[in-house]
């Protein structure tokens, strides 16, 4: 089992739908955890970042952790044709190196 | 301003061949690394320097030698190129403070091996 689990997709869904993203992860030490988004042939952008448990949010993007059951999710809402991308989920422990391990992503597709 | 570049952005070579990818940040990061992302979307850390010194090198193969001659760049130079090494691969740095968990990655590189 790897330590961060992401269904690769793709997701598919019509533009205004409402889109949850999953990961989940057996290392009950991260405490770090990030969304990145990375568009066709270009490089992972942060799109999200947040410490331990609870909600945050960021205009259309809700990130969620769920500690006690080792899971993360990303709501899109109102999702568009641009938000159309591969969404990747990456965590951390403290004190270590600082470099996050990362899920494999999940494709995600907005049609108009 | 381009935050993280990396040339080339494309590298089309012959099995046993010799390449090397450059890295520039201009973010005044502290910290640089090299990650490897496969043809199933995985991204893989492979090296990791702070302020020009090496601090992590995961089970990557002796072929791949990093330099970074000061804290803005950091280049990856790979020996004797084997078909498995096609792939992307992204330069990224961190923040010295702060949220020093996020990375800012450059466009990548893609290579591809015959």
């Amino acid at each position: 089992q790897k330590e961060v689990e992401q269904d690769p997709g793709p997701l598919s869904v019509p533009e205004g739908a409402i889109v949850s993203l999953n990961c989940t992860y057996s290392n009950s030490a991260f405490q770090y955890f990030m969304w990145y988004r990375q568009y066709s042939r270009k490089g992972p952008e942060l799109l999200m970042y947040t410490y331990s448990s609870g909600n945050k949010e960021d205009g259309r993007f809700t990130a969620q952790v769920d500690k006690s059951s080792k899971y993360i999710s990303l709501f899109i809402r109102d999702s568009q044709p641009s938000d159309s991308a591969t969404y990747l989920c990456a965590m951390s422990a403290p004190g270590g190196s600082y470099i996050p391990t990362f899920g494999r992503g999940t494709s995600l597709i907005v049609h108009p | 301003d381009t935050a993280v570049s990396q040339t080339p952005k494309y590298l089309v070579t012959q099995m046993g061949n010799d390449k090397s990818i450059k890295c520039e940040q201009n973010l005044g990061h502290d910290t640089m690394y090299w990650y490897k992302q496969d043809s199933k979307k995985f991204l893989k850390i492979m090296f990791s320097y702070n302020n020009k010194e090496l601090i992590i090198n995961e089970t990557v193969p002796n072929r791949f030698s990093p330099k970074s001659p000061d804290k803005a760049h950091l280049n990856l130079h790979i020996n004797s190129l084997e078909l498995g090494d096609s792939a992307v691969y992204f330069c990224a740095s961190g923040p010295p403070t702060g949220l020093k968990e996020t990375q800012y990655f450059g466009p990548g590189t893609r290579l591809l091996v015959l």
